[in-house]
């Protein structure tokens, strides 16, 4: 079956540190993949995503390119700041092998940042 | 534009009763999803549905009925709620069905079942 295993947290930087939350999938076929990200007391927000092998997702600073090879699918961001602090969801969608579109979720990531 | 809206923001019920979790979005999209999210675990869908009057199951379904009446609606049932059910419940939706299709999320219901 499908599955996203990423890094437990929480994880806890300095503000402008570097970060790489990883981010490992099993999949069928050749599935899209997403990070989402959860601020506190408010729902699910989408990232970036990436569709097809190398593709790069980027957005508001993070990267994550889909590694087909080492089927991984890393987060990263150069400098962080405190407004980052959340939770980070891996994600995959296997369409078309996917009951109705259902993403596949890993457990999610604490990140926190202080001053 | 709301997005997607979920009522009531938490809720405790007692073993056996049954509630019912509501879900609008106004964006008109076709796709409709719930899924729950345990502590420490990725969220898992419930069930799903397509279009006005279609609905199927999810990964983890028992327990729980929905229906989908108009495409801005999808509410969710809870009948005998048992403390298996204590969960974050996420309503979801998204214009299309495809892999490149983005899911909008909404704020989600804290669950307890005592």
């Amino acid at each position: 079956g499908n599955s996203v295993t990423q890094m437990e947290g929480p994880v806890t930087l300095s503000e402008e540190a570097f970060l790489t939350i990883n981010c490992t999938y099993t999949a069928t076929g050749y599935p899209s993949l997403f990070w989402y990200v959860q601020y506190p007391g408010e729902g699910l927000q989408l990232l970036l995503k990436a569709t097809k092998a190398d593709d790069k997702g980027s957005n508001k600073g993070f990267e994550a390119t889909y590694r087909k090879e080492t089927t991984s699918f890393h987060l990263e961001k150069g400098s962080v700041q405190v407004s980052d602090s959340a939770v980070y969801f891996c994600a995959l969608s296997a369409y078309p092998n996917n009951a109705g579109n259902m993403l596949t979720f890993g457990g999610g990531t604490r990140l926190m940042v202080k001053p | 534009n709301a997005g997607v809206t979920q009522t009531p923001k938490f809720r405790i019920l007692k073993i056996g009763q049954s509630m019912t979790l509501q879900c609008t979005q106004d964006m008109n999209h076709n796709y409709m999803y719930w899924y729950r999210q345990d502590p420490g675990m990725g969220l898992k869908l419930i069930y799903y549905s397509v279009g006005a009057g279609i609905t199927d199951k999810g990964e983890v379904p028992n327990g729980y009925n929905v229906s989908r009446s108009t495409t801005e609606d999808f509410p969710l049932r809870l009948e005998l709620a048992a403390p298996s059910q204590t969960s974050v419940y996420f309503c979801a939706s998204s214009y299309g069905g495809t892999g490149v299709d983005t899911q909008y999320f909404g704020p989600g219901t804290r669950l307890t079942v005592l």
